[in-house]
């Protein structure tokens, strides 16, 4: 079945870029039925999304991060990955990577099916 | 502060059952059947219990379900277990072609 696996430096220091990487195993990131999200989780606190990108490079963001954010895919290494800018100990988190089944349509993405595969998680911490 | 409002904590015995709440607008929970519902163990990566609403995926029993009316949707566990201790989130699509999580809800089996 399908994994996932994020990785990445596990410390960043404040002002520096966040880079993390997640890998598809057992099946195509080139699958039209899914965008694959970034998520995050400060500690002690709620989920919050990031950010998802289709196989095709079609991203969307959230637009409280939208201004650091990049998120983009490399088909052939069967990789997505996360770029944060200029980080605070704010972003300090867990950070997921997932799949989220998803309706696409001719004029873009029109629905969510949920996210059914999840990685493990990776925790960054922003300290200098 | 969430997008889409969710209690901070529910509790039942075993054996009850108990509804959590999501609230959002017209530009998410209210205009698309794209809500899913997630709970999460301490320590782990949230799980999917509920999708498009009401769909539970293979594996997810039918203790859990889910439903919608206007801007909230809502998730039912019957005869809760000790298991179903957890925290859960729920998530919606949006106009803006984004997703939003709730603020999550802490469920406590006494």
């Amino acid at each position: 079945q399908v994994q996932l696996q994020e990785s990445g430096p596990g410390l960043v220091k404040p002002s520096q870029t966040l880079s993390l990487t997640c890998t598809v195993s057992g099946g195509s990131i080139s699958s039209g039925d899914y965008y694959w999200s970034w998520i995050r989780q400060p500690p002690g606190k709620g989920l919050e999304w990031i950010g998802y990108i289709y196989y095709s490079g079609s991203t969307y963001y959230n637009p409280s991060l939208k201004s650091r954010v990049t998120i983009s895919v490399d088909t052939s290494k069967n990789q997505f990955s996360l770029k944060l800018s200029s980080v605070t100990a704010a972003d300090t988190a867990v950070y997921y990577c997932a799949r989220e089944a998803s309706i696409v349509g001719a004029t873009g993405l029109l629905g969510l099916g949920g996210m059914d595969v999840w990685g493990q998680g990776t925790t960054v911490t922003v300290s200098s | 502060q969430s997008a889409l409002t969710q209690p901070a904590s529910v509790s039942g015995s075993p054996g009850q059952s108990i509804t959590i709440s999501c609230t959002g607008t017209s530009s998410d929970v209210g205009g698309y059947n794209y809500v899913s519902w997630y709970q999460q163990h301490p320590g782990k990566a949230p799980k999917l219990m509920i999708y498009e609403v009401s769909n539970r995926p293979s594996g997810v029993p039918d203790r859990f379900s889910g439903s919608k009316s206007g801007n909230t949707a809502s998730l039912t566990i019957s005869g809760l277990q000790a298991e179903d201790e957890a925290d859960y989130y729920c998530s919606s699509y949006t106009s803006s072609s984004t997703l939003e999580f709730g603020g999550g809800t802490k469920l406590t089996v006494l």
